[in-house]
């Protein structure tokens, strides 16, 4: 089942600079979008969502892009911390089937001091 | 900040054993989720749980596992008969009303070891 797919499975940037994480999909009923954050031994964390309505959401140092004819969204975080270290999952949910999410592999982000 | 809690943290089991996995959800939420992760692989959808009754549930939660809300804040995921495969990091999560229902908030986690 490879409906939502993040093909890097790691990057590496430095403390200041942008970091961009990519997420692709391939089922057009998915209709919001979502991207958690998870800590070793940790449950993931909610970050950001869109609706498939809009074509940005941006919520402080994070905006996520979503780019439908393309079935592409991505995550921008900037300036990235080395806070920001933690793997990222992008989860997308099915029309009228909230709560339902479908995660993609996740992608380890290192920033460096 | 409200947060969903898990128990336990680890539980380690014999195969063919029956195990109880235990949550409390955030107390205004009203639905509620188990996920699972195999290692290194991605997290799953096992069953949603809505109005005292499973709303969707997955190919993977099959006639071994169930889930209830015995008392009106746990929420319990019971595997019968527990397999080898049956390893992994289970997830509970729930989520409110209108579009806070798309957004889950996740437990730490039960990871599971079935030996």
């Amino acid at each position: 089942d490879q409906q939502v797919k993040q093909n890097s499975p790691s990057l590496s940037v430095q403390e200041g600079r942008i970091s961009i994480l990519n997420c692709d999909y391939t089922n057009s009923m998915f209709d919001y979008f979502l991207w958690y954050k998870k800590y070793p031994a940790e449950g993931p964390t909610f970050l950001i969502s869109i609706s498939s309505i809009k074509d940005k959401n941006e919520d402080g140092r994070f905006t996520v892009f979503l780019n439908k004819s393309a079935k592409h969204l991505s995550l921008h975080i900037v300036p990235s911390q080395p806070g920001d270290s933690a793997v990222y999952f992008c989860a997308a949910s099915p029309y009228n089937q909230g709560g339902k999410l479908i995660f993609g592999q996740g992608t380890e982000l290192s920033v460096k001091p | 900040e409200p947060e969903v809690t898990q128990t336990p943290s680890h539980q380690v089991t014999q195969m063919g054993q029956e195990v109880i996995l235990r949550c409390v959800p955030i107390s205004n939420h009203l639905y509620f989720y188990w996920y699972r992760q195999i290692l290194g692989q991605k997290v799953e959808f096992l069953v949603s749980f809505y109005n005292n009754e499973i709303s969707e549930k997955s190919e993977i939660f099959d006639d071994q596992f169930s889930v209830e809300r015995p008392d009106g804040s746990n929420f319990t995921l019971k595997i019968r008969s527990t397999k080898l495969e049956d390893s992994a990091m289970y997830f509970c999560a729930s989520s409110g009303q209108g579009t806070g229902a798309n957004v889950l908030t996740f437990g730490a986690g039960s990871r599971l070891t079935v030996l």
